[in-house]
């Protein structure tokens, strides 16, 4: 089984500011890693798939980088709204994983 | 609009059965995979499994092998999840999602459905 490591697990931030996420897997998975994200009480929502497509009507600030072990979402100029718990996801082997997600307080 | 619509929620006792479903409306129900995933309470996201519709092909999370059945009616465009015996530990929120390919991502989720095993 594939393991997901994001980092950081936790995250405070600003409005307008620049958040980076990272996940690395523990083989090499090419480009099959998506982004979700997941507000309190809510399923979860695609961001990115295959590691850099953004997914229809997902906000531009939204975007994803990197193939084989290691990548990336990025979360240009920061708004309210963005508090949420993102999670990276592995479909190149079954079973898929996830990552352990990456919660974002906002201050 | 593609919609993935979720049992309600259920209270169950301990060795019960229980079967959820996940119904599918504004595409081809057949020709997408469906997913099942686990959420325990205040937890990350568990892959259980997939199924393919259209065939019926199901793999399995070794993790949730036996321990659950994922089943799908393409006539009625509706995926299952089933228990025999329900244990506390299958406590926890479990949503369905659609996969447009086996190696893709799971573009849309249902709601959830919370499931609370208590004796």
């Amino acid at each position: 089984e594939i393991v997901l490591t994001q980092s950081p697990d936790f995250q405070s931030v600003t409005p307008k500011e620049k958040v980076t996420i990272t996940c690395r897997a523990s083989q090499s998975i090419g480009s099959s890693l998506h982004w979700y994200q997941q507000k309190p009480d809510q399923s979860p929502k695609l961001l990115i798939k295959y590691a850099s497509q953004s997914f229809s009507g997902v906000p531009s600030r939204f975007s994803g980088s990197g193939s084989g072990t290691d990548f990336t979402l990025t979360i240009n100029s920061l708004e309210a709204e963005d508090a949420a718990t993102y999670y990276c996801h592995q479909s190149s082997s079954l079973p898929d994983t996830f990552g352990q997600g990456t919660k974002l307080e906002i201050k | 609009e593609v919609q993935l619509v979720q049992s309600g929620a259920e209270v169950k006792k301990p060795g019960e059965s229980l079967k959820i479903s996940c119904k599918g409306s504004g595409y081809s129900f057949a020709n997408y995979w469906i997913a099942w995933v686990r959420q325990m309470p205040g937890k990350g996201l568990e892959w259980m499994g997939i199924i393919y519709p259209g065939d019926s092909d199901t793999r399995y999370n070794p993790s949730f092998q036996g321990q659950v059945t994922i089943s799908a009616d393409k006539s009625i465009s509706t995926a299952y999840l089933q228990w025999s015996s329900l244990k506390a530990s299958d406590t926890a929120m479990y949503y369905c999602a659609r996969h447009p390919y086996i190696t893709g991502g799971s573009d849309y989720w249902g709601q959830g459905t919370l499931v609370t095993v208590s004796s």
